[in-house]
Formats: structure tokens, C-alpha cells, sequence
């Protein structure tokens, strides 16, 4: 069975730019979550899909970050403009659905972005 | 974040224990999950904790107090591919999401 796949592992862009990150579930998971990990700030939840549906949107992320998930096994995040300090490493992780399933998510390897 | 607190770092020995700490003071808890986080990789899954005590499972032990918001990691031999970050994160009901610390960083030493 593959894991949870994150394109590209690394990602390099100037400020103002787009860019868009791309993620798929382990097969058959039908929750997915985006998360933006620090040193500082550690883990932060982005964004969370349930079957294809947002159920969280991140709060503070919205403005500039926007999740998709346009079928069960693709999901992108779009950071639309970066900016520097959004350089930081972006995982994807997906889980069973159910109680105990949800709390026991995969991670993808991350992509880590630099915004210069 | 969301109330979730661990120690930054923690030194142990070789062959002997470690005791990672977390406390939650989150509005909600359905429980807690721990993952183990090795520089450069993504983290794993190594537990998952509903029910107060001691929940032992060899190398890994995890105790939860929901009274008193505090979890621990139990690793027990220590051995220095033990060295890693270790992750506690609260799983919420309403959103059925979990809301993790910034991680406890452990280094084993010989």
C-alpha cells in the first residue's frame, strides 16, 4: 500500500508568487488534512477534509491559503500571494474515518517551501 | 497550540528511561494521540489514549490523568534511535481534529 504522497518535496519561490502543493491520501482514507509545521509554532491545522467535504478551514489561514480537494485521492493547498514568512515545511496527512481512526493519521514527507 | 504544552528538550541515557510530559487545558478532549517525529521526517503514529492509567505497550507506555489535563510517554531501554522529537496532540470532538504541542525533543546519549 503507498502512503501518503506530498509534490514536490521542495519548493522554492519569491515573494508575491503562487504556489500551489499537491497531496494524496493513502487509498481508501477519507480524511485529509493539510498542517504548516515550525520550529516555533510546531504543528498548525490548515485545512481538514471529511470525504471530500472542508470541515475546517484554519481560522487565520484563510486569507492567503486555500485547500481543494476535487476528488478522494487528490488534494492541493494554494498559497496565493507567499509571502516570507510562510517558509516553513507543509504535511499532509490523511486518516480512517471513526473515532480512534481520526487520531491515528499518516503523514505524507512534507514539502518544505522557502519564500524569498 | 490550542492549550497543548510540552518541555522543549529532554536528555536521557542509553539503556535507561525517558518521561515525556504533556499538559492539555483544551475546551473539549476525546482523547490523546503521541507521534514520534525523527529531524527530516514526518511523524509517526505510536499511540492512542482514551481511558485514565497506564496504557503498556513495551518499549512505549503512555499514561493519561483527564482530571488533571496531563499525559505522559514512557520509553523504556533506551537506545539512541530512540532520539527524535515526540509529539503529543489532543484529538477534539467537535471538529474531530487533533490540536498537537510543539513537541519534546530527546536526546539519548550514550
Amino acid at each position: 500500500d503507498a502512503g501518503v504522497t506530498q509534490t514536490p518535496r521542495h519548493e522554492v519561490a519569491e515573494k508575491g508568487q503562487t504556489i500551489i502543493l499537491k497531496c494524496e491520501p493513502v487509498s481508501g482514507h477519507n480524511d485529509l488534512f493539510w498542517y504548516r509545521q515550525t520550529k516555533i509554532q510546531g504543528l498548525e491545522l490548515l485545512s481538514y477534509f471529511r470525504s471530500k467535504s472542508l470541515m475546517e478551514d484554519g481560522g487565520a489561514f484563510k486569507d492567503r491559503f486555500k485547500a481543494e480537494m476535487l476528488n478522494s485521492s487528490f488534494s492541493t493547498l494554494k498559497i496565493q500571494p507567499t509571502e516570507p514568512k510562510d517558509s516553513a515545511v507543509y504535511l499532509c496527512a490523511s486518516s480512517h474515518p471513526g473515532l480512534g481512526g481520526r487520531a491515528e493519521q499518516f503523514f505524507g514527507p512534507g514539502t518544505r517551501l522557502t519564500v524569498l | 497550540g490550542q492549550g497543548v504544552e510540552q518541555p522543549d528538550n529532554l536528555m536521557s541515557v542509553e539503556g535507561t528511561f525517558a518521561r515525556v510530559n504533556c499538559t492539555y487545558s483544551t475546551s473539549g478532549f476525546n482523547g490523546l494521540s503521541w507521534y514520534q517525529q525523527r529531524e527530516g521526517h514526518a511523524p509517526v503514529f505510536l499511540s492512542y489514549v482514551v481511558l485514565d492509567g497506564l496504557k503498556d505497550s513495551g518499549h512505549f507506555s503512555t499514561f493519561l490523568s483527564r482530571s488533571n489535563g496531563y499525559s505522559y510517554l514512557l520509553l523504556t531501554e533506551l537506545q539512541i534511535k530512540d532520539s527524535a522529537s515526540y509529539l503529543c496532540a489532543v484529538f477534539m470532538p467537535n471538529y474531530n481534529v487533533l490540536y498537537f504541542g510543539s513537541g519534546t525533543k530527546l536526546t539519548v546519549e550514550p
